[in-house]
């Protein structure tokens, strides 16, 4: 089937450093990618909405400054948490949906593994 | 805008029984598609089932089966025979709008 690829699965950053999470469709092309944000025990959250070429489209409430989302490949996606403190410690997914008619579907959201992160 | 309301924090079934999982929507689209999405321990979420609107037709896969009733929004999950393995966080969500919403999940345990 078709797989989406997220990494670092975690990572451990300081304080007022950046941090880069990739999401990768392996055997189909992405039209569209989307980042969530989950809480312990909660529900995911959609932060924004990026599609090839294009600028990403943020939920409200979401910083656009502080989460830059870059779609510039059919297949890649990256999500940076910028000047990152320990409030943006939390689960990331990403989730990508294909092109119509392609492998994955027009309408199939297939989802990464999802990345941790931990700012001290 | 679309909301996807899941009103079973947490829900419980024998092993080989059967379980319903509720699940209620609002969306002012016309065309738009629902699914449930399992998520295990590992987080990884994975589709169980998706039903697409237009469709009067129950989608089914396996022991998964969706009461999807239209006219009162809502998208029902069965699970039928219930194995050890079901046991994960359960999403419904909403596709529409170009944009995927979920619920707040309801956690199902299976008793062995």
């Amino acid at each position: 089937g078709a797989v989406v690829s997220q990494h670092p699965s975690w990572v451990i950053c300081k304080s007022g450093t950046s941090v880069k999470i990739e999401c990768r469709s392996l055997d189909f092309q992405a039209t569209t990618m989307f980042w969530y944000r989950q809480f312990p025990k909660q529900s995911l959250m959609l932060m924004a909405t990026s599609n090839e070429g294009s600028k990403a489209t943020y939920e409200q409430g979401v910083e656009k400054d502080k989460f830059l989302i870059n779609h510039a490949s059919l297949t890649l996606s990256t999500l940076t948490v910028t000047s990152a403190h320990p409030e943006d410690s939390s689960f990331y997914i990403c989730s990508a949906r294909g092109l119509a008619g392609g492998y994955s579907g027009a309408n199939v959201l297939t989802f990464g593994a999802g990345s941790r992160l931990t700012v001290l | 805008a679309q909301t996807v309301t899941q009103s079973q924090p947490e829900m419980s079934v024998q092993e080989a029984e059967t379980v319903t999982l509720s699940c209620t929507y609002d969306t002012s689209e016309s065309d738009y598609y629902l699914f449930w999405y399992k998520q295990p321990p590992s987080r990884q979420m994975i589709l169980v089932i998706r039903q697409e609107a237009y469709k009067q037709q129950n989608a089914t896969e396996n022991r998964f089966s969706v009461n999807f009733q239209k006219a009162a929004k809502s998208f029902s999950l069965k699970i039928s025979d219930s194995q050890l393995g079901d046991a994960a966080m359960y999403f419904c969500g909403g596709f529409g709008n170009e944009k995927l919403t979920f619920g707040t999940g309801t956690r199902l345990t299976i008793i062995p």
